[in-house]
């Protein structure tokens, strides 16, 4: 059984380039889940993707989106980056949906730097 | 956005001691309670997913308690090691089903 593995470990952009971030689910998991946690605080949930669809999302806007695959792996595009969004990025795979109560499985994180 | 404070931010434990802290979250709409460990230089670890009020679990040395009527939950270290060093994550999930995580408890534990 293999674990969440996030890609790349760290990034660096500067101000209104655009980035994509990587996520590989533990094996048999179809819900992916993107956070993103800024220094001091607690992962922020960013949206919920379920079986190739998204099916839930926090409060972030439109320039960040994603996209699931039939293998469930996942990416998470932000635009227009602003040096705001420098933050530690995490993915999550779980099994059922927004629905399931079952534990998530997190990967190591993705650190974004802005300039 | 839902508000889910941990206390105390963070706290050192002599080794062989025991120690708790506390996570508050609404205590209308509770759907689950998860906790999480995060070891430095890791990703995080899953330790409970909690549901019901009035919820005990345990995992060697760890447990939690439950209170949804009031909002909280207790995480205990018993016998405190120090690879029991970590920042230890609660999450709230409302009807919604969308995690809302505190912004954690860093526990360091002193040889």
């Amino acid at each position: 059984e293999t674990g969440v593995t996030q890609s790349p470990t760290h990034l660096i952009k500067t101000r209104g380039q655009q980035v994509t971030l990587r996520c590989s689910s533990q094996s048999g998991h179809n819900t992916v889940s993107w956070y993103q946690q800024a220094l001091g605080q607690g992962p922020q949930f960013i949206f919920q993707y379920y079986r190739e669809e998204e099916n839930g999302r926090g409060n972030f806007p439109p320039r960040f989106s994603g996209l699931q695959f039939p293998n469930y792996s996942s990416e998470l595009n932000v635009n227009a980056l602003e040096l705001d969004d420098s933050a530690l990025y995490l993915c999550a795979s779980s099994l059922g949906g927004l629905a399931g109560d079952n534990e998530q499985f997190f990967g190591p994180g993705t650190r974004l730097t802005v300039l | 956005i839902l508000n889910v404070e941990q206390s105390p931010q963070s706290l050192h434990v002599q080794e062989g001691d025991s120690t708790n802290f506390t996570c508050s979250f609404p205590s209308s709409n509770f759907y689950a309670l998860h906790w999480y460990r995060w070891e430095t230089a890791k990703s995080p670890e899953a330790l409970f997913v909690m549901t019901l009020n009035g919820d005990e679990k345990k995992k060697g040395r760890i447990s939690a308690t439950l209170n949804t009527k009031e909002g909280y939950s207790y995480l205990y270290i018993k016998g405190s090691q120090p690879e029991d060093s970590a920042t230890y994550l609660c999450a709230f999930r409302a009807n919604d089903y969308k995690l809302s995580f505190g912004a954690g408890t860093t526990v360091t534990v002193r040889a």
